[in-house]
């Protein structure tokens, strides 16, 4: 079945490059996205990737997916800390519903 | 800029009980959704709505629970005789209903966190 797991805590210095991974199991995803979820707030939709890309940038953002290993990352550059929060892996096959992972903690120390 | 609520923030209810969490979508948005996070677990798909209909649902969403768009503006998950396993967030979204790329983005509420006693 569909399946995103990612790791649970990430703490990096403030300036420092976060890099957030992520795997999934079902190949016929056609989006992956990064949310972002700060305290007492929803989901907030960072960026996303369609499945036939390798790479997007956005800014302070690098998504890279790598398919054949169905793995995602999310690179944060010059990391700040208003970049702490929990950071969601998902995927959509298409249909309504977008499968989650259960969010990364990241940590900028200052 | 429009965004997407939800109330009662928190929710605090006997094991047996009825409740019902109500969210208020962004207005020209079309589709209509319930995520639940169980404390430390993943965030996952409850059901979809469109049309008056459900579009989508998971395993989770079983005659426990139902949703409904009451009026034009709210949308409610109620839950039919809570468990202590229903204790969790609870989010609504919504989204356009657009196709192709961009993707149809859904907005997220800040979620009721419900707890059964």
């Amino acid at each position: 079945g569909e399946d995103v797991e990612q790791s649970l805590f990430l703490s990096v210095r403030e300036g420092d490059s976060s890099v957030i991974n992520c795997t999934y199991t079902d190949s016929s995803s056609t989006y992956l996205y990064w949310y972002k979820q700060e305290p007492g707030a929803g989901l907030q939709l960072l960026t996303y990737i369609f499945s036939n890309m390798d790479m997007k940038q956005d800014q302070r953002l690098t998504v890279l997916l790598n398919k054949k290993d169905k793995h995602l990352s999310l690179r944060i550059a010059d990391t700040q800390t208003g970049d702490s929060a929990i950071y969601f892996c998902a995927e959509t096959t298409g249909g309504f519903k977008t499968i989650f992972g259960a969010g990364t903690r990241l940590f900028v120390k200052a | 800029e429009p965004e997407v609520t939800q109330t009662p923030s928190h929710q605090v209810t006997q094991m047996g009980q009825e409740v019902i969490l109500r969210c208020v979508p962004i207005s020209n948005h079309l589709y209509f959704y319930w995520y639940r996070q169980i404390l430390g677990q993943k965030v996952e798909f409850l059901v979809s709505f469109y049309n008056n209909e459900i579009s989508e649902k998971s395993e989770i969403f079983d005659d426990q629970f139902s949703v409904e768009r009451p009026d034009g503006s709210n949308f409610t998950l109620k839950i039919r005789s809570t468990k202590l396993e229903d204790s969790a967030m609870y989010f609504c979204a919504s989204s356009k209903g657009t196709s192709g790329t961009p993707p149809d983005e859904q907005f997220f509420g800040p979620g009721t966190r419900l707890t059964v006693l």
